[in-house]
């Protein structure tokens, strides 16, 4: 069945360092991919988004990455700062599904 | 202020109880959606609603309802049904339903049985 999985279930980084959040999907029909961010106890936060038409997507201080061959997304922060500690979520979309498919997320944590 | 409202933030329900859980938007989006994240996962899709009276089951509708009356509500019923409804609950839209379209999110309403 569909899935949107990821590698690392948690990834701890030093602040100024930047960070590397990877996703793999299983629907070679994606075509729409979102990044979200999410703190405890509130609702996910659109950082970035790409169409499957592009294959990089830049936007401030974040870069998505999206490889259809592998079926590999990834979110790059760049100079990871303490604000940046929460659980990151890849979703995507396709044709022919109204709603957004969600990975299992990734923490991420901020060491000063 | 534009956004999507959930109420309440914390809801306490007896085993066995219906409850509902309100969802209001002020974007004037088309399509509005329920998800449901347990500790430690991702948001399961639940109901999902593209125009006003339309809605239709997501990926674990058992044990839910939800009714889109107005285009700004989308309120969801946690049924006895629902074995296992401990979670937190959350509400989003978007300008339209279907691919490429971005879902914003609300702040979630945890609701636990007691």
């Amino acid at each position: 069945g569909e899935s949107v999985g990821l590698h690392l279930p948690t990834l701890s980084v030093q602040e100024g360092d930047n960070s590397i959040i990877n996703c793999a999907y299983s629907n070679s029909a994606s075509d729409y991919f979102i990044w979200y961010k999410q703190e405890s106890g509130k609702g996910p936060q659109f950082i970035i988004d790409i169409r499957s038409n592009m294959d990089k997507r830049q936007g401030q201080r974040v870069t998505v990455l999206l490889n259809k061959t592998v079926k590999h997304l990834s979110l790059q922060i760049a100079a990871t700062q303490p604000g940046d500690s929460a659980v990151y979520f890849c979703a995507e979309n396709h044709s022919g599904r109204r709603a957004l498919t969600f990975g299992s997320g990734t923490r991420l944590q901020v060491q000063p | 202020d534009g956004g999507i409202t959930q109420s309440p933030k914390y809801l306490f329900r007896k085993e066995g109880q219906n409850v509902t859980l309100s969802c209001e938007q002020n974007l004037n989006h088309d399509a509005m959606y329920w998800y449901r994240q347990d500790p430690g996962q991702g948001l399961r899709l639940i109901y999902y609603s593209q125009i006003v009276n339309d809605f239709q089951k997501g990926d674990i509708a058992e044990g839910y309802s939800v009714s889109r009356e107005k285009k700004e509500s989308f309120p969801l019923t946690v049924t006895s049904a629902q074995k296992n409804p401990t979670a937190f609950y959350l509400c989003a839209s978007s300008i339209a339903g279907g691919p490429n379209t971005e879902a914003f999110f609300g702040q979630g309403t945890r609701l636990t049985v007691v």
